[in-house]
């Protein structure tokens, strides 16, 4: 089956510095990847969709500049959440969709970042 | 995408058949029902889908409604391994799925 790698799985970082998170699709190719953040307790928040050669499209209430998005090939694409601050720590959450329109999303499992 | 509703959290005894309900009363005629679930600190593991038809695969069966309005995941078998929050979507766009606050399983031995 379709499978999302996601790295690193937690990070630790100081306040003011930049953190970037990997997404792979391993057996398949993505034009499309999506990236979610979860808050303790809550459930799943769309940020934003990445599209392969083109710029990421952002939910509201998503600081662009904040939370860069690049999607260079078909099958990675990276969240860097820049000039981290604690209320950025959260669990991040990538996904991917096989081919299909109507197939599935798969899911990565996820970055802890904790930023002190 | 339509508005999902599901029950804050249930419980199930070890062994026993697991039945989470998902109401989507507002879903359109082409929007799929997509059932995921989410085991702490994972990302969301997908579980099963359909449009109309009842689903069966080795993980679950998905029964909806004639009228499309409601739907069921049926973990035949419950095992503590299964507890988890079980997330319903209802989406038409083949692309991003926005997630509800899901059912909150928890299997007992």
């Amino acid at each position: 089956g379709a499978v999302v790698s996601q790295h690193p799985s937690w990070v630790i970082c100081k306040s003011g510095t930049s953190v970037k998170i990997e997404c792979r699709s391993l057996d398949f190719q993505a034009t499309t990847m999506f990236w979610y953040r979860q808050f303790p307790k809550q459930s799943l928040m769309l940020m934003a969709t990445s599209n392969e050669g083109s710029k990421a499209t952002y939910e509201q209430g998503v600081e662009k500049d904040k939370f860069l998005i690049n999607h260079a090939s078909l099958t990675l694409s990276t969240l860097t959440v820049t000039s981290a601050h604690p209320e950025d720590s959260s669990f991040y959450i990538c996904s991917a969709r096989d081919q299909g329109t109507h197939s599935p999303l798969h899911f990565g499992n996820g970055t802890r970042l904790t930023v002190t | 995408d339509a508005k999902t509703t599901q029950p804050t959290s249930m419980d199930c005894a070890e062994g026993r058949a697991a039945n989470l309900p998902c109401n989507h009363s507002t879903i359109s005629g082409n929007e799929y029902v997509y059932w995921y679930r989410q085991i702490h600190s994972q990302g969301p593991q997908y579980i099963i889908h359909g449009l109309k038809n009842n689903e069966t695969n080795e993980m679950a069966s998905l029964i909806i409604t004639e009228d499309r309005k409601s739907s069921t995941l049926i973990l035949p078998h419950a095992t503590l391994r299964d507890t988890a929050v079980y997330y319903c979507i209802a989406d038409n766009t083949g692309n991003q799925f926005y997630f509800g606050t899901g059912t909150s399983l928890t299997v007992i031995p």
